[in-house]
Formats: structure tokens, sequence, C-alpha cells
């Protein structure tokens, strides 16, 4: 069983739509869970983290955290098709100094006109 | 958000020698960065955890020989590949762990290329 799982996609999308990135894991001591996004031959961007149960909304991004199912997801309102990227879950296992990200493989999203 | 520079962006090498990839932080101190690799359509694979006046934490199955990264001062980390060959051919990125819920900022990466 992968550590941090994704569907690799491709997720299509029309424009103004909402976009729902899922993610599981299997570590249940993960203490914090983040989104990046990379677009095609660049590094990845941090777009939000989250740490507690619930939701965190940051703009059109919001994530969303289930501890007990061990899910987090990300939500992108109003999808445009600049948000077209391959989207990594990462995990980390506890906030020491020291602490290393588990990805997931992505999912691409594409956004169509 | 923190920002991370590295340098080259990209560079081509022969066989049979080395390259240096620097990662530095711009505007806050990074007692630990991260080194990784990605392939082509595939994911990053972390290779190593740089501490700042330490030695690195290398992955499993990564040589540490080969990848020889130091971690001189609280800005600066650098990553050298040694006697490179065209299986070491991929985009290298480093990143710095910028506060304690250990959330990373990338650099913009280097592409190597060994002909």
């Amino acid at each position: 069983q992968k550590e941090v799982e994704q569907n690799s996609g491709p997720l299509s999308v029309p424009e103004g739509a909402i976009a729902s990135l899922n993610c599981t894991y299997s570590d249940r001591g993960s203490q914090s869970f983040f989104w990046y996004r990379q677009y095609s031959g660049k590094s990845p961007e941090l777009i939000m983290f989250i740490y507690s149960n619930g939701d965190k909304e940051d703009g059109r991004f919001t994530a969303q955290l289930n501890k007990a199912s061990q899910y987090v997801s990300l939500l992108i309102r109003d999808s445009q098709p600049s948000d077209s990227a391959t989207y990594l879950c990462a995990v980390s296992l506890n906030t020491g100094t020291a602490s290393k990200l588990t990805f997931g493989t992505g999912t691409r999203l594409q956004v169509t006109l | 958000g923190a920002v991370v520079s590295q340098h080259p962006s990209w560079v081509i090498c022969k066989s049979g020698t080395s390259v240096k990839i620097e990662c530095r932080s711009l505007d806050f101190q990074a007692t630990t960065m991260f080194w990784y690799r990605q392939f082509p359509k595939q994911s990053l694979m972390l290779m190593a955890t740089s501490n700042e006046g330490s030695k690195a934490t290398y992955e499993q199955g990564v040589e540490k020989d080969k990848f020889l990264i130091n971690h001189a001062s609280l800005t600066l980390s650098t990553l050298t590949v040694t006697s490179a060959h065209p299986e070491d051919s991929s985009f290298y990125i480093c990143s710095a762990r910028v506060s304690g819920w250990g959330e990373q900022y990338f650099g913009p990466g280097t592409r190597l290329t060994v002909t």
C-alpha cells in the first residue's frame, strides 16, 4: 500500500466549475498535510496546508481534512485554465525540525474552456 | 511565501565529470533543506535531508558518495553529483523547511543532462 495515494487523472473540469482533488494516507500518526501545484517543467509551489480536522479556506482554495478517514482533499472554486497543473498531496509524520514530506504521485487537472 | 533560489537552472555535462548545484534561502534562515530528484512524469523522490553544520541524512538507495551534500551555512546547501552518468540526468529540486508545521518551499529546480 502506498503511503500517500492520489488518483493520477487527468481530472477534467469546465472553466468556472469546482475541481475536487482527493488524497488518502496510510499513517495515522501523520500530523500535517500539504497541497502543492506543479506546472509542467517547473518545481512545486505550495498552495496551502492544514493540520486540524475540518475545512481551511484561502481564496478560491479550500482544504478539507478528516483524520478519522485518513483523507484530505482540495477544492478549487471557479476553476480557471491557469489552474491546469498537477496537484501534489504531501504528508508529514511530525512537526520536528527534520520532518520529511511524503508525496503522492499527483493528480493532473485540466480546466477546459 | 519564503523564497528559495537554485543555481544553475540547467546544466549539460559530459559523462564522468562532476556538477555542483547550489540552493539558497533568500529571505530566511533554513536549518534544514531537502534535495529531491524528479524523472519525467514521475513524482518527487526525496534524496537527502541537509542539516546545517552536520552530515546529511540520505534516503535508502541513494549513494552518499555519489551525491555529496554540504550545508555550510543557514542559507546555503550544495549538492554535488560526482562522476555523473547519463542515468543521473534528471530534474533536481531543493526545498527549505520554514516553520514548525513542516511546510517546505521549493527552489525552481536544476535540469541536469549528462551526455
